[in-house]
């Protein structure tokens, strides 16, 4: 049971290149978010998705986008990287608040370490 | 719009000390209160998850409480280990879209 897994752990890209940061779990999952996480800001939702085909924005979206086609993966696209989107990235799943089922807590990846340049 | 403040945001102590760590949060309206442990540089390791039904959970020496009501939890570490030493983290996920909003932690260092 591999849980949330994150790739790559690190990139670094030049302003205005694009990029896909990809994120699995294999734990059927329905709910799954990214968060970015900055010295001083904590953790802050950027996308969050409550199922496959369903997407929604979270507290910080501008310039990234997201999909949902399967249960499993749910990948995070930076259209045009720009310095300020230089953070650490963390990917988290956890089941649906079905009664039982919301008690389960959220899992997290182990990051991605992104530095626009 | 819910809202989590940790306090303090730092916190230096020796070894062996009884520590408590503070969360509050705005809307009393959530699922369950999960507290994080993160140590430098590495991702969000899960320490203990309290429904909001519950008041407290324990974990060898952690003990999680929660006030619903009020909007605070609180984290105690007995005989605290430099092994401790680490940011930990608060995040109640909350009952509309169910998603995690976290504090901004408490950085703690155990010096032997």
């Amino acid at each position: 049971n591999a849980g949330v897994t994150q790739t790559p752990k690190f990139q670094v890209l030049k302003t205005g290149q694009s990029m896909t940061l990809q994120c699995a779990q294999d734990m059927n999952h329905e709910y799954m978010s990214w968060y970015r996480q900055d010295p001083g800001m904590g953790l802050r939702l950027i996308h969050y998705s409550v199922g496959a085909g369903i997407t929604d924005q979270g507290e910080v979206p501008n310039g990234y986008n997201v999909s949902r086609s399967t249960t499993e993966d749910f990948p995070l696209r930076l259209l045009s990287a720009a310095p300020s989107q230089t953070s650490v990235y963390f990917c988290a799943s956890s089941y649906a608040g079905i009664t039982g089922q919301a008690n389960f807590g959220y899992t997290f990846g182990s990051g991605t370490r992104l530095t626009v340049v | 719009k819910q809202e989590v403040t940790q306090i303090p945001a730092a916190l230096s102590v020796p070894e062996g000390e009884n520590l408590v760590l503070n969360c509050s949060f705005t809307d009393s309206a959530i699922y369950n209160l999960q507290w994080f442990r993160q140590d430098p540089g590495k991702g969000l390791t899960s320490l203990l998850l309290i429904q909001s039904s519950q008041r407290e959970q324990t974990s060898g020496r952690l003990n999680a409480s929660l006030d619903k009501s009020s909007g605070r939890s609180t984290l105690y570490i007995a005989a605290s280990q430099p092994g401790d030493s680490a940011t930990y983290l608060c995040a109640v996920r909350d009952t509309g879209f169910q998603k995690l909003v976290f504090g901004t932690g408490t950085r703690l260092l155990v010096s032997p």
